[in-house]
This record gives structure tokens, sequence and C-alpha cells, in this order.
């Protein structure tokens, strides 16, 4: 399957303890972006990253929000000391950036449902 | 006021039915358009991208008018594989998507 990947497909933790989630982008794709959805809404942008560089954070991405691409391939999301209110979606997206800085057609991957007790 | 605004529906229509979709953006800036259609629990994916000399796939029909901020979409002879959540999608500057909270579409035989 080469489309994007994201582990694990569905987590539920209790309040207060940390999670990572992983995606890994289609392969020839330098960017990377992280949304998050809840019930009823559509996504809204978390962060993305061009290559290994973070180069937006949306308001939302709290102090205990971390995103790395350490290598410029896949992508880890940490959440620390998780709340019920971050229970949702998370989704992971790349695409091929183009020059001037347009984007072509992000890709989603089937996303990491998070369920805080 | 949210930047992307949509009718959240449900639109509730029968099989064969045409059925008009509208979205609002609040940016000027905005530069990409786009409709995104989402099956239950699953992700979103890419229906089309929306152009101002409007475009057109198949039984489906997309329109932007910049001037207004407005941007519709029109599918014709409805089938029942095509209830989704529809998702109208800006993009500013190549980076972010910037999602309505999506039209439900229930097409019934």
């Amino acid at each position: 399957d080469t489309g994007v990947s994201q582990n694990p497909r569905h987590k539920i933790t209790k309040r207060g303890q940390n999670v990572t989630f992983r995606c890994d982008p289609i392969s020839e794709h330098n960017r990377l972006y992280w949304y998050r959805q809840t019930l009823g809404q559509g996504p809204e942008f978390l962060t993305y990253f061009q290559n290994e560089a973070q180069l937006e954070k949306s308001r939302l991405l709290s102090d205990r929000f971390s995103a790395e691409r350490p290598k410029g391939s896949f992508s880890t999301l940490e959440i620390q000391r998780t709340e019920q209110g971050d229970s949702a979606m998370y989704l992971c997206a790349s695409s091929v950036g183009q020059r001037g800085g347009l984007s072509n057609e992000q890709f989603f991957g089937p996303g990491t449902r998070l369920t805080v007790l | 006021r949210k930047e992307v605004e949509q009718d959240p529906g449900p639109f509730n229509v029968p099989e064969g039915a045409t059925v008009a979709f509208n979205c609002t953006y609040s940016n000027s800036a905005s530069q990409s358009f786009f409709w995104y259609r989402q099956d239950c629990r699953k992700e979103p994916k890419l229906l089309m991208s929306v152009y101002s000399s409007g475009n057109e796939d198949g039984r489906f029909t997309a329109q932007l008018n910049r001037a207004s901020q407005y941007i519709s979409l029109l599918i014709r002879d409805s089938k029942l594989s095509d209830s989704a959540t529809y998702l109208c999608v800006v993009n500013r500057y190549g980076n972010k998507l910037v999602f309505g909270a999506g039209t439900i579409l229930r097409v019934k035989s």
C-alpha cells in the first residue's frame, strides 16, 4: 500500500497519560500535515512540516502537544498529560510542495482515533 | 464566525435527484478551493478542485465566485453511493487546508 499510513488506528487512554501517534507519508511527498477532527466538525489544522522543518503550528497546538519529523520521512505526534477534550480523530496528510509555496493535493491517512477516559 | 461556512444538512434526496451544496469563505486571500468527500469514520478524499471558470467531472459540477466568496457543488443524478459528508475546503497559501464543518448527503432509494 503506497498511501499514507497511521498507527495506531485506535488508542484508548486514561486522563493524564501520554500518547504518541505515528504517520508514514507517501514516500516522495516532502510536506506532512497533522489535523484534528471532532464529531460533526471538519478537520482542523494542527501543524505542518516541509521535509524535517516544522514550518507552522496552529494555536490549537498547546504546550502539551509536540510533533517531530526527524529525518523528513515519518512523523510523530505526542500528547502529554492527556485531557478528555483531546478525544478526537487525528489525521495525517502529505503532499508534494511546489515552488512558490503552493502544494498539490493533500492525501490523508486513515487517522488515529483517540479516546481519553 | 468560522472561516468556511456550510449548511450542515442533512440533505435527504431520492436516487436520481439533483442536489446543490453551497459554501462561503471569509478570507479574501484564499487561493485554492476544493470539495472533499468523507465517508462515515473514514478519511477525507479529494472530490474535485474548484476554479472560477467552473469545472465538471461527470455528474459533479463545481463553481467558484471570488467576488461573493462563494463556492458551490452540484450533483446530478444522485446515486446511493453519493451518500457522504461533503467538505468545502480553502487553502490560503500552499500549506494548511481550512475545512468547513461539512454537509451531510443521504441518497435514498
